[in-house]
């Protein structure tokens, strides 16, 4: 079966442009999570869906970054005005949403450079 | 999140066992213990977790000490396909955020 994807795999924006960045999670996974990576750095996490409902957003780094899964499956985190900082891969991840377990499945991330 | 502590780098030589270890000193007795590694350029991947047994496998084993204060990832055959960073994560109970901290570089060496 499909793994996670997400698109594009690379962005290149200008500073003060707005980018939207895509999620396809494993189909009938409840859960889903985006993390950002900086170079050099373990991947950090930044908000946490359940279905449609964003249940954490408390990593996001500023009020710039917004996420959204409005029907509970495909996810959009968009950074508006972006700044050079915000350069990092974004990493997605989906999970059963079983209680017990943690196993989450990453996507291949979107590299984002701000000029 | 109990905090995990890795060394930052390590090598192996090729058809070598790997014995990556992990400190997680803090950790509640309902906690499990995550390993979870990063190919260069792709996302992270799931290895294998614990709770107090010893786990095993198609891609690696995990050995937990008795009193779960530590734990160590084997990977009985490394190949130079295991060049990767190793996370070693004791998440909250349940479907929670993974703290990745700076895990350990692993070097497989031909």
């Amino acid at each position: 079966g499909a793994g996670v994807s997400q698109s594009p795999r690379y962005k290149v924006a200008k500073r003060g442009q707005d980018v939207a960045l895509r999620c396809d999670p494993i189909s009938g996974h409840v859960s889903l999570f985006w993390y950002q990576q900086a170079l050099g750095q373990g991947p950090e996490f930044l908000t946490y869906f359940q279905n449609e409902a964003q249940l954490d957003k408390s990593g996001l780094p500023s009020d710039r970054f917004f996420a959204e899964r409005p029907e509970g499956s495909v996810s959009t985190l968009k950074i508006q005005r972006t700044q050079q900082e915000d350069s990092a891969v974004y990493l997605c991840a989906s999970s059963t949403g079983l209680a017990v377990y943690n196993e989450q499945f990453f996507g291949p991330g979107t590299r984002l450079t701000v000029l | 999140d109990a905090k995990t502590t890795q060394p930052p780098s390590m090598d192996c030589a090729e058809g070598r066992a790997a014995n990556l270890p992990c400190n997680h000193s803090t950790i509640s007795g309902n906690e499990y213990v995550y390993w979870y590694r990063q190919i260069h350029s792709q996302g992270p991947q799931y290895i294998i977790h614990g709770l107090k047994n010893n786990e095993t496998n198609e891609m690696a084993s995990l050995i937990i000490t008795e009193d779960r204060k530590s734990s160590t990832l084997i990977l009985p055959h490394a190949t130079l396909r295991d060049t990767a960073v190793y996370y070693c994560i004791v998440p909250l109970p349940g479907n929670t955020p993974l703290v990745f901290g700076k895990g350990t570089r692993l070097s497989v060496i031909a």
